[in-house]
């Protein structure tokens, strides 16, 4: 049974750095087939992607949001972490993290954290 | 890259079928057999419902089927009941430098 969840802070600043980790369970993350994911829904809108990282270790990121992201895993706690720089409060929203099964296609969810950024 | 566009709002009556559109461009639904539907209740996370255009998940009802033509996949939910009212999206690949394009979303109303 594949389980996920997300933790972190769930207020940040304006201008503060966000550290997410998404904590997995029930498949490896050597697994050829591990693609693990960020995504956001900001509260009443519509599921954004974030950014990749694959077995291999291989990332992918949003094209708007590069510049800000980085995304790495920690194979030995069966972790993915997410750091978005430069917080700003349109990046309130839930973050979730998820498991690629396939191309375009996100088979398992964390529950998801809401990180909302004020001062 | 914007996102795939969507139908705001669908609604129906328990028992009869619905349809949902996503469009999007030949970068992404057009070009590749790999769009995905997600079902999402309130405070609660995606629960993905159709994937590679078609194809269910195992434990997912067999009401729920997915299509496409062009540029526009389809969502249909044959005999529509009151636990289907939730938010539906739409996700396409769109190339190796992204894991999926999402669709606007789109309120489904049982009447």
């Amino acid at each position: 049974q594949v389980t996920l969840k997300e933790s972190g802070p769930a207020l940040v600043k304006p201008t503060q750095t966000l550290t997410l980790t998404c904590t997995f369970s029930g498949f490896s993350a050597t697994n050829s087939q591990m693609r693990m994911n960020w995504i956001r829904q900001p509260p009443g809108e519509a599921l954004e992607w974030l950014a990749r990282i694959d077995w291999d270790d291989d990332k992918f990121y949003s094209t708007s949001l590069k510049t800000r992201l980085t995304i790495s895993k920690d194979t030995s706690k069966n972790q993915v972490v997410l750091t978005m720089t430069n917080m700003e409060p349109v990046d309130t929203a839930t973050y979730y993290c998820a498991r690629s099964g396939g191309y375009g296609r996100f088979d398992n969810w964390g529950q998801g954290i809401l990180v909302t950024v004020s001062s | 890259q914007s996102a795939l566009t969507q139908p705001r709002s669908v609604s129906g009556s328990p028992g009869q079928s619905i349809t949902i559109s996503c469009t999007g461009t030949s970068n992404d639904v057009g070009g590749y057999d790999y769009v995905s539907w997600y079902q999402q209740y309130p405070g609660k996370a995606p629960k993905l419902m159709i994937c590679d255009v078609s194809k269910r998940p195992s434990g997912v009802p067999g009401r729920f089927s997915g299509s496409k033509s062009g540029n526009t996949a389809s969502l249909t939910i044959s005999g529509l009941q009151a636990e289907d009212e939730a938010d539906y999206y739409c996700c396409s690949y769109a190339g190796s430098y992204s894991s999926g394009l999402f669709g606007t979303g789109t309120k489904v109303t049982v009447l």
